[in-house]
């Protein structure tokens, strides 16, 4: 089993739908968890971040963490066209050299 | 303004030459990381430097070289002991405050294909 596991979609939803975007973990010993999107061809940019557990609020955008269910998401209210991209799950350990594991990423596109 | 400059955007290598990947930042971030991304995958860690003239092999570095001689700059050599170069290459950076590889930076990458 991988460390980190992501729906492999593409995902395709009509304008002004809520987004649930997931992923699931085996390491128990993960505490950050991230959330990057990437548009085509670029560099990721940074979503969202929670250390440990519960929900994180930005906007329109919300992170759970389920760490019991070793399980994260990432939701989109109201979504867009522009919020057509890869969204890419990241998650780590702490400690001074724990390095961040991926998800291999999941394309929305988010129809007029 | 502020952010990473990766360049060139695209690269192409001709077998047995090696090539230099440049990432140059003005955060003044301390950390910055070289990762490796193919169609469909994550990314994975090739190399990381938390400080000047210091750097640490990522998940994946066999074939690749870095340097560190300044803060701002952390180019990438692709040696011809990588058999299979052709990827999207991405430069991040971050403060020392986090994982190793969270980028809260990230350079547009650099496409390196083989001729």
């Amino acid at each position: 089993q991988k460390e980190v596991e992501q729906d492999p979609g593409p995902l395709s939803v009509p304008e002004g739908a809520i987004v649930s975007l997931n992923c699931t973990y085996s390491n128990s010993a993960f505490q950050y968890f991230m959330w990057y999107r990437q548009y085509s061809r670029k560099g990721p940019e940074l979503l969202m971040y929670t250390y440990s557990s519960g929900n994180k609020e930005d906007g329109r955008f919300t992170a759970q963490v389920d760490k019991s269910s070793k399980y994260i998401s990432l939701f989109i209210r109201d979504s867009q066209p522009s919020d057509s991209a890869t969204y890419l799950c990241a998650m780590s350990a702490s400690g001074a050299n724990s390095k961040l594991t991926f998800g291999k990423g999941i394309t929305l596109s988010v129809r007029p | 303004d502020g952010g990473i400059t990766q360049s060139p955007k695209y690269l192409f290598r001709k077998e047995g030459q090696n090539v230099t990947l440049s990432c140059e930042q003005n955060l003044n971030h301390d950390a910055m990381y070289w990762y490796r991304q193919d169609p469909g995958q994550g990314l994975r860690l090739i190399y990381y430097s938390q400080i000047v003239n210091d750097f640490q092999k990522g998940d994946i570095a066999e074939g690749y070289s870095v340097s560190r001689e300044k803060k701002e700059s952390f180019p990438l050599t692709v040696t011809s002991a990588q058999k299979n170069p052709t990827a999207f290459y991405l430069c991040a950076s971050s403060r020392n405050s986090g994982p190793v590889g969270w980028g809260d930076a990230f350079g547009s990458g650099t496409q390196l294909s083989v001729l």
